[in-house]
């Protein structure tokens, strides 16, 4: 089974200032893709970035990038130079063998001007 | 349309309606998915179509969630005899191609249901 765990509820960032988000992950499957998306106050989840277990470098997406750590299972997403736009709940999710997405529980982020 | 479109947006039901939801996928995408989402929580996977396959359903809480995807576009959830617990939004996602592998999901806004 796949498991996925966002242990930050929420969090305060102030603008213009880099934030990471926290994610852990379980899963026995040596293939392995992880995603984050984030889902603003109007429902959508909008993808962010993808980090394919097999890649050898972390991932980068404009102002977002992956610090991906295959041994700790951990892949945790940073933003940078925060926007007021960024305010919105982020997910992590993680798609192994099948293929569905496991989401973790979200952690709100709330930029501060 | 562009993107994933749902219907309705917002549904109530009284306890023991049957409720239908709808989804528009992406004209072209073979994969499409469900999913309930509680209110504070993640998204949680309910089942997941292959054109009018239907090959997980794993995720359906019980006999009276039934999905289907006719002609392997538009698919429908249903619900039959609502209860409290079934309130949350009904997220739809479909994706480009099948398998497994690097696909991105597009998903719609939701439908938020309300069982009262």
């Amino acid at each position: 089974a796949q498991k996925i765990t966002q242990t930050q509820p929420g969090m305060f960032v102030q603008e213009k200032e880099a934030v990471t988000l926290d994610c852990t992950y379980d899963t026995s499957d040596p293939s392995y893709g992880l995603f984050w998306y984030k889902q603003p106050s109007s429902g959508e989840m909008i993808f962010l970035i993808y980090q394919g277990s097999y890649d050898q470098q972390n991932a980068t997406e404009g102002r977002y990038s992956l610090n991906f750590q295959k041994a700790r299972k951990s892949a945790n997403l940073v933003i940078s130079a925060s926007q007021l736009g960024d305010s919105a709940m982020y997910f992590c999710a993680l798609k192994a063998a099948g293929n569905k997405l496991t989401f973790g529980g979200g952690t709100r982020v709330l930029v501060k001007p | 349309g562009a993107g994933v479109s749902q219907s309705p947006r917002y549904k109530v039901a009284k306890r023991g309606q049957d409720v239908a939801l709808r989804c528009d996928p992406i004209s072209g995408h073979v994969s499409l998915f469900w999913y309930q989402q509680a209110l504070g929580q993640g998204p949680e996977f309910l089942t997941y179509f292959q054109n009018e396959a239907q090959l997980d359903k794993s995720g359906l809480p019980s006999d009276r969630f039934f999905a289907e995807r006719p002609e392997g576009s538009v698919s429908t959830l249903k619900i039959q005899r609502t209860q409290q617990e079934d309130s949350a939004v009904y997220l739809c996602a479909s994706s480009l191609a099948a398998g497994t592998g690097y696909e991105k999901l597009f998903f719609g806004s939701g439908t938020q249901l309300s069982v009262l």
